[in-house]
């Protein structure tokens, strides 16, 4: 069984449009994150959901706006694609502290 | 600041020990992580070390952490072709809360 799964692992979509990206987690963990991965595999965080309620929004643009509909949840939604927004994104999942996060297997978004 | 520094690229030998270092900024980090990448995969966790240690291992895996200079490193020993990947070390920030990671190492294993 998949700890993290997220769907799709691969987008591909024109600038302006608009999209989802979903994921799952099955290891009753009570936070959820959402993280982006540039060209360069730099890797930062977007966002952190605790209990369905967010804690952590680092300066990421209106455009991209995290539901999580229950603690198993976290889905991204993205409005008005841009070329900046290709990336990897990872969604992960861990306990409040934090002391062991699992990461998904990726989306990777190409925005043409 | 948060940034939290690696070197870019490490190539070593197949046998040999490779040794992956990682400079840190904040000192109040509970918990510090090294994670692995291989092509086209998510991220592995492989161990993490409490701040409050200053080794640990496991397996072929060692990890040193010197909290004085804010120096985490992560030896592999008898380093495998299938250790080739992208090592990021990450710290536990923001309270608590979140991870950051280091810009990556790329490591690269030869025959």
């Amino acid at each position: 069984d998949t700890a993290v799964s997220q769907t799709p692992k691969y987008l591909v979509t024109q600038m302006g449009n608009d999209k989802s990206i979903k994921c799952e987690q099955n290891l009753g963990h009570d936070t959820m994150y959402w993280y982006k991965q540039d060209s360069k595999k730099f890797l930062k965080i977007m966002f952190s959901y605790n209990n369905k309620e967010l804690i952590i929004n680092e300066t990421v643009p209106n455009r991209f706006s995290p539901k999580s509909p229950d603690k198993a949840h976290l889905n991204l939604h993205i409005n008005s694609l841009e070329l900046g927004d290709s990336a990897v994104y990872f969604c992960a999942s861990s306990q409040m502290d934090v002391t062991e996060a699992f990461f998904g297997q990726g989306t990777r978004l190409t925005v043409v | 600041g948060e940034d939290v520094e690696q070197s870019l690229f490490l190539s070593v030998r197949e046998g040999d020990s490779s040794v992956i270092n990682c400079t840190y900024t904040d000192s109040s980090s509970t918990y510090l992580y090294w994670y692995k990448q291989e092509p086209g995969a998510g991220l592995q966790l492989l161990t993490y070390i409490f701040s409050n240690m200053d080794m640990k291992q496991d397996q072929r895996l060692t990890v040193l952490l010197n909290k004085k200079d804010k120096h985490l490193s992560l030896r592999i020993a008898d380093t495998q072709t299938g250790d080739s990947a992208i090592y990021f070390c990450a710290e536990l920030t923001g309270g608590g809360n979140k991870l950051t990671f280091g810009t990556g190492t790329q490591l690269k294993v030869e025959l």
